[in-house]
């Protein structure tokens, strides 16, 4: 069996800290896909990174940036210098390559404050 | 403009009726498939579709069926609704596997009483 775990319920900054997600997954599978979403208050969901379990390079993308390590089976989300558009809840999913399942941990909830 | 629809938005309904919950993309993805969002459990899949005619279970299936008669659309059926069915379900799609994003429509909001 699969399974996401993001240990932090919520967590809530200043305007302008860094912020870091954490994930941890579990799958036997040796081909797998992560992912995160962004959900902000108006409810819809934002694709925002999916990794393949074979490229463990990290990702920039402008203020986000993504660790993948697939010793410790994390794949942490970093937001550098938050700020308040940022508030949302974030989620961490596992992809499995063999049948399309898709798992997600039940998400950490950012307030970024002005 | 590319998107997944879902209608209704918002549906309160009572414990028995049968109801349909449709879901439509317009982009010609191979994939589709349902989710419910409960409060501290994440999103949780219920069904899942590769292709026309080929579906499966998702991880909370009990409760729920699917059926993919044409490549557009995946309605989600609850045949006899329970309280616990209350919830926000969401529709994806996406153009195939993995590699591809997963598009969400902007969810429904169920209510059974």
């Amino acid at each position: 069996a699969q399974k996401v775990t993001q240990a932090q319920t919520e967590i809530s900054v200043v305007e302008k800290e860094d912020v870091t997600l954490d994930c941890v997954y579990e799958t036997r599978d040796t081909t797998y896909y992560l992912f995160w979403y962004k959900q902000p208050p108006s409810g819809e969901l934002v694709f925002l990174i999916r990794r393949n379990s074979f490229d463990e390079q990290n990702e920039i993308s402008g203020r986000y940036s993504w660790n993948f390590q697939k010793s410790t089976s994390s794949f942490n989300f970093t937001i550098t210098a938050s700020q308040v558009v940022d508030s949302a809840v974030y989620f961490c999913a596992l992809g499995r390559s063999n049948d399309y399942k898709l798992s997600f941990g039940a998400g950490t909830t950012v307030t970024v404050r002005a | 403009e590319a998107q997944v629809t879902q209608n209704p938005r918002y549906l309160i309904t009572v414990t028995g009726k049968k109801l349909t919950v449709t879901c439509s993309q317009n982009m010609n993805h191979e994939y589709m498939s349902w989710y419910r969002q409960d409060p501290g459990l994440g999103l949780r899949q219920i069904y899942y579709s590769m292709n026309v005619e080929v579906t499966d279970k998702g991880d909370v299936p009990e409760g729920y069926k699917v059926s993919r008669k044409e490549k557009r659309n995946f309605p989600l059926i609850l045949e006899s609704p329970s309280p616990n069915q209350t919830s926000l379900y969401f529709c994806a799609s996406s153009a195939g596997a993995w590699n591809y994003e997963q598009y969400f429509g902007p969810g429904t909001r169920l209510t059974v009483t």
